[in-house]
């Protein structure tokens, strides 16, 4: 059962214009997103991170948009620029008592970015 | 300062053998955890270890197993290995153990299981 979906296996958008990628969730426990940059041969690199408590959050190029009625959230990187190219992971956390920091990532959607 | 370190980086192993794989975390760091990363199937968390105790488990069969060592560094095996064992299988560091707080990942082992 895929908890945290990323349907769009793939991306292509041209450099200088917006890419979005999308992510939807079912687990109405996660209360932390977070999204994960990874090139080939190398590990997953954090991105940018957002508590269910904001619908919005922006760092730089980088914002991500949580609809909790949805259970969507996206991440949207503008410009986009030919090292944005890389595999995107979206990833959950649930609300733990503990301090436990299992995530739940999706499948993730690889982004190219032409020229 | 140095990131968390993984070996080996690749690793080719025959079916029914048993693997352990490394990992060093960022200094200071109590938690470590471990995924497996295999195509079409995202990452999936394995386990967990803060200061020397698993402190939360995915669902794999008990083949999987790890155990942290004193000084945070943490060590994974996959005991009868499978075909489909064959992943890449990434650790991950942080500092209080909440993902919060910030949570490095290594470059990964690929183990290939022949």
């Amino acid at each position: 059962d895929q908890q945290v979906k990323q349907n769009s296996p793939s991306l292509s958008v041209q450099e200088g214009r917006i890419s979005i990628l999308n992510c939807d969730y079912t687990n109405s426990m996660f209360d932390y997103f977070l999204w994960y940059k990874k090139y080939p041969a190398e590990g997953p690199t954090f991105l940018i991170s957002i508590s269910s408590i904001k619908d919005k959050n922006e760092d730089g190029r980088f914002t991500v948009f949580l609809n909790k009625s949805a259970k969507h959230l996206s991440l949207h990187i503008v410009p986009s620029q030919p090292g944005d190219s890389a595999v995107y992971f979206c990833a959950a956390k649930e609300m733990d008592a503990g301090t436990a920091s299992k995530l739940t990532f999706g499948t993730g959607t690889r982004l190219q970015v032409t020229l | 300062k140095a990131g968390v370190t993984q070996t080996p980086r690749y690793l080719i192993k025959t079916r029914g053998q048993q693997v352990t794989l490394s990992c060093s975390p960022i200094s200071g760091h109590r938690s470590v955890s471990w995924y497996q990363q295999t195509p079409g199937q995202g990452l999936q968390f394995l386990f967990e270890y803060f200061s020397e105790t698993q402190r939360n488990k995915g669902n794999f069969p008990g083949r999987f197993s790890g155990r942290q060592f004193s000084n945070s560094r943490s060590e994974m095996n996959v005991s009868t290995l499978e075909l489909g064992d064959s992943a890449l299988y990434l650790c991950a560091s942080s500092l209080g153990g909440h993902a919060n707080y910030g949570y490095t990942f290594g470059s990964g082992t690929r183990l290939t299981v022949v």
